[in-house]
């Protein structure tokens, strides 16, 4: 069983830029969900892809976008980077069947730093 | 979203119970007690979760009270990789799997 990958594992970008991180959910799931995690903070519902479908979304500007693709991996879109968008970024699987029992199943982050 | 209140920080001493606790007054009929670890440069990793009973699995224990307002994360035999700040998350039916983060406790164990 493949556990959730993500990439790049770093990455340095200027203000203003834009970037995109990608997740590779774990085999048989669904559902993926990006968190945000400031450092010494706990991590920040970003929002939820199912089906290539958002599915909720937290308290995020819409230069926050994603994709979720027919083999479920799932990209974050960030558009006019801003220094304070400097985080780790977090993709997390589950399976949408089991509801707000689930299990989320989260990558090792992609650590975003703007300069 | 129903809020949870945990300490802090917590230490303990390796091969020793831990019992992290939660507080959750406002929790409703339909939300799972869900939490999660998370060890220095990880993503956060599933402990355990329940809903009404007490659950128990490879990792942890969940204790939760009869009344559903506080529960308690059990490590039976703490060990220095269980050094990890810890997560009570409520997670509920509208929540469509949304996991709402706090603050944790930070858990450090002494050899």
């Amino acid at each position: 069983e493949t556990g959730v990958t993500q990439s790049p594992t770093h990455l340095i970008k200027t203000r203003g830029q834009q970037v995109t991180l990608r997740c590779s959910s774990q085999s048989g799931h669904n559902t993926v969900s990006w968190y945000q995690q400031a450092l010494g903070q706990g991590p920040q519902f970003i929002f939820q892809y199912y089906r290539e479908e958002e599915n909720g979304r937290g308290n995020f500007p819409p230069r926050f976008s994603g994709l979720q693709f027919p083999n479920y991996s799932s990209e974050l879109n960030v558009n006019a980077l801003e220094l304070d968008d400097s985080a780790l970024y977090l993709c997390a699987s589950s399976l949408a069947s089991r509801g707000p029992g689930n299990e989320q199943f989260f990558g090792p982050g992609t650590r975003l730093t703007v300069l | 979203d129903a809020k949870t209140t945990q300490p802090n920080s917590m230490e303990s001493n390796e091969e020793e119970p831990v019992h992290l606790p939660c507080n959750h007054s406002t929790i409703s009929g339909t939300d799972y007690i869900h939490w999660y670890r998370q060890l220095p440069s990880q993503g956060p990793e599933y402990v355990i979760h329940g809903l009404t009973s007490n659950v128990n699995n490879r990792m942890a224990s969940l204790a939760i009270a009869e009344d559903r307002k506080s529960s308690t994360l059990i490590l039976h035999r703490a060990t220095l990789r269980d050094a990890a700040v810890y997560y009570c998350i409520l997670a509920g039916g509208t929540s469509y799997g949304k996991l709402t983060f706090g603050q944790g406790t930070i858990l450090t164990v002494h050899p």
